[in-house]
């Protein structure tokens, strides 16, 4: 089966700086990898997500670039706000019948 | 309701008991996902369905854990003879069909076995 690492578990920034959220996959048939963002007591949400077709994809703030070759796909926040601390998970999928997660980063956003 | 909503929030039950938790997903989404999350972890798969039936049920740990979906909406999460090792909080997520699309979880159901 699929197997994802998350890298770094924490992850403490500046305001304004950005953080980068870096994951790993070992099953070359994945092809869509959602990113989830999950505050305390709530279920996750989806952020971004990224299909195999594509390299990059970028929503204002935030942006997923995938690298099929290294079989790595990484999170790119910029100009970070306290509202986004949370932790955040990324997946990968091959058929949409499951989501295989990272273990999850927390973020923590000093004011 | 506009999200995938579960109920209850939080059930703590004895050990050996039995317990339902339900969800109700986003109106018109034919998947539906059941998953569990372990304090500081991330959501484990455990059962997908495609309208009534349970396309993929590889993520049940045992036969304690069954799912139901009788009229392609809303979902049962069955656990029978509960053990401690069941604590966890169990995510329910929905998305419009077959493929690769958006799945929107609901805030799940914290389970407590004492």
């Amino acid at each position: 089966g699929e197997n994802v690492e998350q890298h770094p578990s924490t992850l403490s920034v500046q305001e304004g700086d950005s953080a980068v959220i870096k994951c790993t996959y070992s099953d070359s048939a994945s092809n869509y990898f959602p990113w989830y963002k999950q505050e305390l007591g709530k279920g996750p949400q989806l952020i971004i997500d990224i299909r195999s077709n594509v390299g990059e994809k970028k929503d204002q703030r935030i942006a997923v670039t995938l690298n099929k070759t290294a079989k790595h796909f990484s999170l790119h926040i910029t100009e970070t706000q306290p509202e986004d601390s949370a932790v955040y998970f990324c997946a990968a999928s091959d058929t949409g019948n499951q989501f295989y997660f990272g273990t999850g980063t927390s973020l923590t956003v000093i004011p | 309701g506009a999200g995938v909503s579960q109920t209850p929030s939080n059930k703590v039950t004895e050990k050996g008991k039995y317990v339902e938790l339900r969800c109700d997903p986003i109106s018109g989404h034919t998947a539906l996902y059941w998953y569990r999350q372990s304090l500081g972890q991330g959501p484990e798969f455990l059962i997908y369905f495609q309208g009534t039936g349970a396309a993929d049920d590889s993520g049940l740990p045992n036969d304690r854990f069954f799912a139901v979906r009788p009229e392609g909406s809303v979902s049962t999460l069955k656990i029978q003879r509960t053990e401690r090792g069941d604590s966890a909080v169990y995510l329910c997520a929905s998305s419009l069909g077959r493929g690769l699309t958006e799945a929107f979880f609901g805030q799940g159901t914290r389970l407590t076995v004492v």
